[in-house]
């Protein structure tokens, strides 16, 4: 079965800072790979996915993601992380090896962001 | 234009009592997933209907929880007999064919089971 790995419960940067939070995967198969960014009172955003072609993928508000095949891992990164960035960030991948529809969520890391 | 939206955004019961839960999703997507978000976790996956028809309810925990769509569109997740550890955010999304298309989240029903 598959699974996402989240290592970073809460990290905390400062305004203007560089920003890498980590995913790892457990998959068979080439999967799919999503972002979401979740808010306070706000639902789940979809930042970016990937699910073929160039490794590097560009998202919005100034995210990218970089799928390493090698490493199982779906690492998010921003160059420079604005006080707005603060929330709950999910990596999910899917689908599973049946063939289901859904998608597999991490625990999340959460994003504090310090002036 | 309007997005995913979810009624009630906060429902509180008693242990024991039947709960419904109302999504509203984007028109014209055909794909609803409901999903169980508990406290420091990642969103849960319940149910996936394509129009009408419920595709996979494999993430259904048992059989006090059922979902519907019966005209492809407006969804609803019911709840028998709550318990105290259903007590979570529950929420909806919905995606224009498939899962491969942008999942767009509502913001949730909070359900309290006291």
């Amino acid at each position: 079965a598959q699974s996402v790995t989240q290592p970073d419960i809460h990290i905390t940067v400062s305004e203007g800072a560089s920003l890498e939070l980590r995913c790892n995967y457990s998959y068979g198969a080439t999967p799919y790979l999503f972002w979401y960014v979740q808010s306070p009172g706000q639902g789940l955003q979809l930042l970016l996915k990937y699910f073929s072609g160039d490794t590097l993928v560009q998202g919005i508000k100034g995210f990218e993601a970089e799928f390493k095949r090698s490493q199982s891992s779906f690492n998010l990164r921003k160059p420079s992380v604005h006080w707005s960035d603060a929330a709950e960030y999910f990596c999910a991948v899917g689908p599973d090896q049946t063939g289901a529809n859904n998608l597999f969520f991490g625990t999340g890391t959460r994003l504090t962001v310090i002036p | 234009g309007a997005g995913v939206s979810q009624t009630p955004s906060n429902k509180v019961t008693e242990k024991g009592k039947y709960v419904e839960l109302r999504c509203d999703p984007i028109s014209g997507h055909t794909a609803l997933y409901w999903y169980r978000q508990s406290l420091g976790q990642g969103p849960e996956f319940l149910i996936y209907f394509q129009g009408t028809g419920a595709a996979d309810d494999s993430g259904l925990p048992n059989d006090r929880f059922f979902a519907v769509r019966p005209e492809g569109s407006v969804s609803t997740l019911k709840i028998q007999r709550t318990e105290r550890g259903d007590s979570a955010v529950y929420l909806c999304a919905s995606s224009l064919l498939g899962y491969t298309d942008t999942q767009y989240f509502g913001p949730g029903t909070r359900l309290t089971v006291l």
